[in-house]
């Protein structure tokens, strides 16, 4: 699976959009962008995943760049429970039984 | 539809005691996964299965054994807990369509060895 580079922390400020990039320039073709959230001490919760097309559900919207090098998850009006860490993990088919955690971003929200 | 049930919540041991950790689902996944999480540190996986019967190593699996003999129950053994295996314990399970829908963790089990 592709190796994902995200920013170890980022701040936003309430009811503001939050936006945490995140860099998979060895991405297949085959390969799926997700991403997932842990609240402190919760396991972790999905949140979105995509493969080429920009995605939006009622959590949040995934943006990946035409090339599929870099991915960006909009939080569109962050409420302070959102903070949390968060991973973008590369999944693909043939590996997709597994989910490799790197650090992740650790996203604080302002009052 | 309770999603990934984890027993016990808490759990204390001894040093060289054995114990099983409980995951089950009711969601018909056929992926199941056990993670441990240390303090400040990001998840690691321990073993997968991808539907009964089959099981694997992740990528720290020493010290702990899992079976899966139903698609709902994947339980987690240590063989003879030693400090180091303190740690916060994850299950989680999936969908195993084509991309498919995330995993759905459980609450997970605090361990504490001493």
């Amino acid at each position: 699976d592709a190796k994902t580079t995200q920013p170890p922390s980022m701040d936003c400020a309430e009811g503001r959009a939050a936006n945490l990039p995140c860099n998979h320039s060895t991405i297949s073709g085959n390969e799926y962008v997700y991403w997932y959230r842990q609240i402190h001490s919760q396991g972790p919760q999905y949140i979105i995943h995509g493969l080429k097309n920009n995605e939006t559900n009622e959590m949040a919207s995934l943006i990946i760049t035409e090339d599929r090098k870099s991915s960006t998850l909009i939080l569109p009006h962050a409420t302070l429970r959102d903070t949390a860490v968060y991973y973008c993990i590369v999944r693909g088919i043939q590996g997709a039984q597994k989910l490799v955690f790197g650090q992740g971003t650790r996203l604080t929200i302002n009052p | 539809n309770a999603g990934v049930t984890q027993t016990p919540k808490f759990q204390v041991l001894k040093t060289g005691q054995s114990m099983t950790l409980q995951c089950a689902q009711d969601m018909n996944h056929e992926y199941m996964s056990w993670y441990r999480q240390d303090p400040g540190m990001g998840l690691r996986l321990i073993h997968y299965s991808v539907g009964a019967g089959i099981t694997d190593q992740g990528e720290v699996p020493n010290g702990y054994n899992v079976s899966r003999s139903t698609t709902e129950d994947f339980p987690l053994r240590l063989l003879s807990a030693a400090p180091s295996q303190t740690s916060v314990y994850f299950c989680a399970s999936s969908y195993s369509g084509r991309g498919g829908l995330g995993y759905t963790f459980g609450s997970g089990t605090r361990l504490t060895v001493v």
